[in-house]
């Protein structure tokens, strides 16, 4: 299992450009996620899905859209870039259900995007 | 929504000595509170997590104490190790799938 894979790993983009983040995942998780990584910020979620067809807005959504076609990809997709969405981009998943053993999120490797 | 906090931003330690990380939540509904380490470059990865039925769960080196009633709860880790040196964030959850998180602990273990 290759676990959650995020592209690109870094990126410049430049302000008003549009992008997308790419996120797969092949361990057949329901849920999946995108925070945003701030430093002395912590993680903020961006948006999640707890399925195919299914989106919803985290705390910052403003800025991003995302899709959800597949059970394993999650894009992120960044219109009119501004200085304020520089950051690392991580993308996660976990399984559906609750419970002892359902609660663990499986991070990629982060995405650091730059606006200038 | 939840609000966490998490003291102190920093912590430096020297090899041997515990490692105590503090944090607080708002919502006295959470019942899950994860603790995940995140080393250099990489994605956080979970490490421990305790859900409201238990007051302490350990594991090897790294134990996990809540507190309910105040609403907080705590990381330890004894013996610190040089691997031991990454950045900790604590979590809670009430509805099991969407966490809010502490705004991290940078720990340096010193040799």
């Amino acid at each position: 299992n290759a676990g959650v894979t995020q592209t690109p790993k870094f990126r410049i983009l430049k302000i008003g450009q549009s992008m997308t983040l790419q996120c797969t995942q092949d361990m057949n998780h329901n849920y999946m996620y995108w925070y945003r990584q701030d430093p002395g910020m912590g993680l903020k979620l961006i948006y999640y899905s707890v399925g195919a067809g299914i989106t919803d807005k985290g705390e910052v959504p403003n800025g991003y859209n995302v899709s959800r076609s597949t059970t394993e990809d999650f894009p992120l997709r960044l219109e009119l870039a501004a200085p304020s969405q520089t950051s690392v981009y991580f993308c996660a998943s976990r399984p559906s259900g609750s419970g002892r053993d359902s609660g663990e999120l499986f991070f990629g490797e982060g995405s650091r995007l730059t606006v200038l | 929504g939840e609000n966490v906090e998490q003291h102190p931003s920093t912590l430096s330690v020297q090899e041997g000595d515990s490692a105590v990380i503090k944090c607080t939540y708002s919502d006295s509904a959470s019942n899950y509170f994860p603790w995940y380490k995140q080393e250099l470059g990489k994605g956080p990865q979970l490490i421990i997590d305790i859900r409201s039925n238990v007051g302490e769960k350990k594991d090897q080196r790294i134990a996990v104490t809540l507190n309910k009633t105040a609403k907080h709860f705590s990381l330890h880790i004894t013996e610190t190790q040089p691997e031991d040196s990454a950045v900790y964030f604590c979590a809670a959850s009430f509805n099991d799938y969407k966490l809010s998180f502490g705004a991290g602990t940078t720990v340096t273990v010193r040799a």
